[in-house]
């Protein structure tokens, strides 16, 4: 069945360095949805791509799509403390969503 | 103020019981969804539901059942037969199970079985 693959599996970062977590699919991808997930809480939606070479911004988190809709990638800049946690991207696939395995953040503050 | 609340946060049983995990959203959703996620683990899909009085197997149903009498519920039921039962348990929801939307997560149940 279809899957993704996210990499790396862990990253340790300085406070204000900046971080990039990237999702990979071997087919064509309708759309794709990131997610965080805080230590002990649950995971809260960030975004949706759709178009292929999609671009989009949230404050210091950058989502970018594929041209051709295999990959993804979330950039964090300039971390904080904040950012701590594990980032998801998932997309829909045939009535259901399908999660990749998953990015852990650690910051040194 | 609308959401998914799951109950209780944390469960224990003793092995050989079956448990019943709670479900409730009030965000008017049709879909609902159960994960399991272990510790360092990403989210495996235990059951779905697009609509009520139907579900489906996700990629872990085997131990698991669950039921979808309300739009608002879906209880997931732990049994005996789960060989390694103790993990967090989430429960989601979303308008649709199709194209281009969002899934909300409750806060999620722990469960430790021994």
């Amino acid at each position: 069945g279809q899957q993704v693959m996210q990499i790396p599996q862990y990253q340790h970062v300085q406070e204000g360095e900046d971080f990039t977590t990237y999702c990979n699919s071997s087919t064509t991808l309708s759309n794709i949805q990131w997610y965080k997930q805080r230590p002990g809480g649950h995971p809260v939606f960030l975004i949706q791509l759709v178009k292929s070479g999609e671009v989009k911004k949230q404050k210091r988190l950058t989502f970018q799509f594929g041209e051709a809709k295999k990959n993804s990638s979330l950039h964090i800049t300039a971390t904080q403390t904040t950012d701590v946690g594990t980032y998801f991207c998932a997309f829909s696939g045939t009535y259901k969503y399908i999660f990749g395995t998953g990015t852990r953040l650690k910051v040194l503050a | 103020d609308g959401g998914i609340t799951q109950s209780p946060k944390y469960l224990f049983r003793k092995e050989g019981q079956n448990v019943t995990l709670s479900c409730e959203q009030n965000l008017n959703h049709d879909a609902m969804y159960w994960y399991r996620q272990d510790p360092g683990q990403g989210l495996r899909l235990i059951y779905y539901s697009q609509i009520v009085n139907d579900f489906q197997k996700g990629d872990i149903a085997e131990g698991y059942s669950v039921s979808r009498e309300k739009k608002e519920s879906f209880p997931l039921t732990v049994t005996s037969a789960q060989k390694n039962p103790t993990a967090f348990y989430l429960c989601a929801s979303s308008r649709t199970s199709g194209f281009s939307y969002e899934q909300y997560f409750g806060p999620g149940t722990r469960l430790t079985v021994t």
